[in-house]
């Protein structure tokens, strides 16, 4: 069935960096969008990047253009976040999220990881 | 950036009970609005596409309209499986914008 995985979260320093990955099966990986999605403790969901299914094009929340990087290796079917400078304000859980719509971004999140948990602090 | 507003913040209801939620864009987005649930410890789930759509495998007890800048989403009668938090979000208009979610509790 269709499923994402997400790992490589955990507790980091201020500034510090960390690298999020997602491990896509059970669909066409290489022709959807992706995107990446947090929710911080007890808070409601914000949008980070999505990435193109070619990779051609990013986008990305104000709050963390020039920090983060959304990449992709179709080859292995794993979608990435490299984030670096973090805050503690990007402490969350880290959803990556499927477009519904092969070929298109439509910004929406049709299948989900079970997350993984991004906390900064010293 | 349009701005999404959910109301209420939070309800209390009993199984069996009609439950509507609100969600209100801070400009038109036509019916570019999507309803997620989330349970404790879990992803979202999408629920209903385009304002009214129900995804596949969604009860017939949930329903949504609205278009322009007014939407709700209604379950006929709650069941205790619906007891979640319910978010709707807008892709009319990148970045995609959430409403700040409606936890449904049993009362």
């Amino acid at each position: 069935q269709v499923q994402l995985v997400e790992s490589g979260g955990g507790v980091v320093q201020p500034g510090r960096s960390l690298r999020l990955s997602c491990a896509a099966s059970g669909f066409s990986f290489s022709n959807y969008g992706m995107h990446w999605v947090r929710q911080a403790p007890g808070k409601g969901l914000e949008w980070v990047a999505l990435i193109s299914y070619d990779g051609d094009n990013k986008y990305y929340v104000d709050s963390v253009k020039g920090r983060f990087t959304i990449s992709r290796d179709n080859s292995k079917n794993t979608l990435f976040l490299q984030m670096t400078s973090l805050r503690a304000e990007d402490t969350a859980f880290y959803y990556c999220a499927k477009e519904p719509i092969a070929g298109d971004e439509v910004w929406a999140f049709d299948i989900w990881g079970q997350g993984t948990m991004v906390m900064v602090s010293s | 950036d349009i701005q999404m507003t959910q109301s209420p913040s939070s309800l209390s209801a009993s199984v069996g009970d009609r439950v509507t939620i609100t969600c209100r864009a801070s400009q038109s987005i036509n019916s570019y609005l999507i309803w997620y649930q989330q349970k404790p410890g879990k992803a979202p789930k999408l629920l209903i596409s385009a304002a009214s759509s129900l995804q596949s495998g969604v009860p017939s007890r949930f329903s949504a309209y609205g278009s322009g800048t007014d939407f709700t989403l209604t379950i006929s009668s709650l069941q205790p499986e619906d007891f979640a938090t319910y978010y709707c979000q807008q892709n009319y208009s990148p970045p995609p914008s959430f409403g700040g979610g409606t936890k449904v509790e049993i009362k």
